[in-house]
């Protein structure tokens, strides 16, 4: 199956900095990237949307300035944790899809500690 | 917009016994179907999905899971568990137009010997 890489695979950082988390799909074109969230024992929570080329599409309740979202290429995409804050401590995990009915190949995810 | 449900949150079995994952999803349009499985400490990797034609739909590690429109339910089964099963398992929904995959919160399956 295709491969999706993340990087950092662990992020540790002060209240108030910002933290960048890439993610790369390392043999298809990702036309589509989907950014999610993961608590502890508990589901993904979709973030946002991204296609190559265009502004991210934001789920609701999700702030779009805090979570800067970047799909410049069809291999890459980033998001930028903006002023960090202990609550935004999570587990992130991206995926990508080359179209509508694709799989979705999930990264291994980058573990955000928030100090 | 769709949602999924999982009905048991946890489902402890014996090595070797059969077991059954549920899922219902609820949705106004037509969907595919998907089962995801997390192991400890790794990526959620795709086990099977449903995406049209034959409604049951197999794994290469023996999983099955049926589509059924009537009842919305697309349950996961494997008629004998091994240890290396041990794992969350995720029923995930996504619309035909290509919306993102939404998920129920998962299943943490446990086989013990």
């Amino acid at each position: 199956g295709a491969v999706v890489s993340q990087h950092p695979s662990r992020v540790i950082c002060k209240s108030g900095t910002s933290v960048k988390i890439e993610c790369r799909s390392l043999d298809f074109q990702a036309t589509t990237m989907f950014w999610y969230r993961q608590f502890p024992k508990q589901s993904l929570m979709l973030m946002a949307t991204s296609n190559e080329g265009s502004k991210a599409t934001y789920e609701q309740g999700v702030e779009k300035d805090k979570f800067l979202i970047n799909h410049a290429s069809l291999t890459l995409s980033t998001l930028t944790v903006t002023s960090a804050h202990p609550e935004d401590s999570s587990f992130y995990i991206c995926s990508g899809r080359t179209s509508p009915g694709d799989t979705q190949y999930f990264g291994p995810g980058t573990r955000l500690t928030v100090l | 917009a769709q949602s999924v449900t999982q009905l048991d949150s946890q489902v402890p079995v014996f090595e070797e016994a059969p077991v059954e994952l549920r899922c219902n999803y609820s949705s106004s349009v037509s969907v595919y179907l998907f089962w995801y499985v997390q192991y400890p400490n790794q990526g959620l990797q795709l086990l099977l999905k449903y995406l049209s034609g034959s409604t049951l739909v197999e794994s290469i590690n023996g999983f099955e899971a049926e589509f059924n429109k009537s009842q919305t339910s697309f349950h996961l089964r494997k008629p004998s568990v091994h240890i290396s099963d041990t794992a969350e398992y995720f029923c995930a929904v996504s619309g035909k137009a290509g919306t993102a995959l939404i998920f129920g919160k998962g299943t943490t399956l446990s086989v013990s010997s």
